[in-house]
């Protein structure tokens, strides 16, 4: 298995404003994907991040509003951007580990 | 486009007994099939992994077996103790040039009662 930690595990937020979300995983993985619950939801995949190549995003998600980086094989950061509402959420990163998908703790986020 | 159907959404047992999760899909060219435990409010535990080539896996109370030509998959949960509420998650990756997405369910929100 993969021991995966994020930062900050929960925030509250001002509409408008922005957080990045970090991601540190104990093995070097070269997927890693971003989710998100919203309240009462299931989960629902913001990108798939891959080391040295731009992150793909699926429908409903654009670079500008959720950027992510991966400056190696360990870490990878999510930034949720000119926060309203609606962006509450938990958001959780997800490597991939021996063909299998792991979950970080989530960071739960609250936009006021 | 794969869907992932989870029966009931919400179940409530006494302490002791034996349950079942259902779980279906609607696309059998899968890669495999997790179901996952989360407590409210935290992130996502995995329970049990079985590949597509695979029948059922077992880890100490929970049996996970999977149907892939029919879709379907079950959790099997004995003698449930308190400890056991939560919502369980049942997710399966899509077979795809390069593709590893987890398409997940709405879950089924388990209590046990004392």
């Amino acid at each position: 298995s993969a021991v995966i930690s994020q930062k900050p595990s929960r925030d509250i937020c001002q509409r408008g404003t922005s957080l990045t979300i970090q991601c540190q995983v104990d093995s070097q993985v070269t997927m890693m994907f971003w989710y998100r619950q919203q309240p009462g939801q299931s989960l629902t995949l913001i990108a798939t991040a891959n080391q040295g190549s731009e992150a793909t995003y699926e429908s409903g998600f654009v670079i500008d509003k959720f950027p992510i980086s991966r400056p190696n094989l360990t870490f990878s950061t999510l930034t949720v951007s000119n926060m309203s509402p609606e962006d509450s959420s938990i958001y959780l990163c997800s490597p991939l580990l021996y063909n299998e998908q792991f979950f970080g703790p989530g960071t739960r986020l609250t936009v006021l | 486009k794969q869907e992932v159907t989870q029966i009931p959404a919400a179940l409530s047992v006494p302490e002791g007994e034996n349950l079942v999760l259902n779980c279906s899909f609607t696309d059998s060219a899968i890669y495999n099939l997790q179901w996952f435990r989360q407590d409210p409010g935290k992130g996502l535990t995995s329970l049990l992994l079985i590949q597509s080539s695979q029948r059922e896996q077992t880890s100490g109370r929970l049996n996970a077996s999977l149907d892939k030509s029919s879709g379907r998959s079950t959790l099997y949960i004995a003698a449930s103790q308190p400890g056991d509420s939560a919502t369980y998650l049942c997710a399966v990756t899509s077979s795809g040039a390069g593709s590893y997405q987890l398409t997940f369910g709405k879950g089924t929100k388990l209590s046990v009662i004392p």
